[in-house]
C-alpha cells in the first residue's frame, strides 16, 4: 500500500541513451512534483502537475520531458542523457497545489548514475 | 528569489540531549513552511508543516516553531535518540496558484549512544 511509488530505484545507463522514470501515487492526490538532488544534496523542484496539467517548469533543459497520462502519474523521460544529469530523482504529490492541504508526500528516490 | 538556509550542515550530540535546527528564509512572503525527514538512501517524510498565521506545530518530541516577519524557522528536538539521526531538511511554500516549495540543504544529525 505504498503511498507515492517510483520505478526503477536505481538506473545505470551510458551518455546519450534515452530513458524514462515512472511515478504513481494512490493518495487521490491532485498535484503531482518531479525534484532533482544532486551530489551536493540540494533539492530543487524540477516539475509540478496539477490535474494532468503543467503548472511550474522550473528552467530545465528540453531533453526533460514530463508526461502525466491520467492523475495518479507523473512519468519523467529524459533524452541524450548527460553526466551532470546523474542525481536522485524524487516524485512527491500533495491534495493541492496551495492552500491548507498542501503537505508533499515523496516516494522513495529513483538513483541515476549516467556513466 | 526565495533562499532557504540551514546552518550548521551537520550536527554532532550525545543521546538524551535537547537540541535545536535552524532554518532562514530570504522572502518572508511564504504560505507555509515544512520540516521533512530524509535517511540515507531513503527518500522525505514530512515531519511537521506550520502555516503562514501559525506560530508553532508540536508532533510528539518535536516542536517547530514560526517566525515569518524575521524569517526564521526551528525544529526542536527533546531528548534525542540514536534514531533521530537523519538529515533534516526545512522547504518553504511561495503563495499563488503556482506555488513551490523552496528547499534548504538540509542539516545531517548525528545521535551519539
Amino acid at each position: 500500500d505504498t503511498a507515492v511509488s517510483q520505478t526503477p530505484k536505481y538506473l545505470v545507463t551510458q551518455m546519450g541513451n534515452d530513458k524514462s522514470i515512472k511515478c504513481e501515487q494512490n493518495l487521490g492526490h491532485d498535484t503531482m512534483y518531479w525534484y532533482k538532488q544532486d551530489s551536493k544534496k540540494f533539492l530543487k523542484i524540477m516539475f509540478s502537475y496539477n490535474n494532468k496539467e503543467l503548472i511550474i517548469n522550473e528552467t530545465v533543459p528540453n531533453r526533460f520531458s514530463p508526461k502525466s497520462p491520467d492523475k495518479a502519474h507523473l512519468n519523467l523521460h529524459i533524452n541524450s542523457l548527460e553526466l551532470g544529469d546523474s542525481a536522485v530523482y524524487f516524485c512527491a504529490s500533495s491534495p493541492q497545489t496551495s492552500g491548507r492541504d498542501s503537505t508533499q508526500y515523496f516516494g522513495p528516490g529513483t538513483r541515476l548514475l549516467v556513466l | 528569489k526565495q533562499e532557504v538556509t540551514q546552518i550548521p550542515a551537520a550536527l554532532s550530540v550525545p543521546e538524551g540531549e535537547n537540541l535545536v535546527l535552524n532554518c532562514s528564509f530570504t522572502d518572508s512572503a511564504i504560505y507555509n513552511l515544512q520540516w521533512f525527514r530524509q535517511d540515507p538512501g531513503k527518500g522525505l517524510t514530512s515531519l511537521l508543516l506550520i502555516q503562514s498565521s501559525q506560530r508553532e506545530q508540536t508532533s510528539g518530541r518535536l516542536n517547530a516553531s514560526l517566525d515569518k516577519s524575521s524569517g526564521r524557522s526551528t525544529l526542536y528536538i527533546a531528548a534525542s535518540q540514536p534514531g533521530d539521526s537523519a538529515t533534516y531538511l526545512c522547504a518553504v511554500r511561495t503563495p499563488g496558484a503556482n506555488s513551490k516549495l523552496t528547499f534548504g540543504k538540509g542539516i545531517t544529525l548525528s545521535v551519539r549512544p
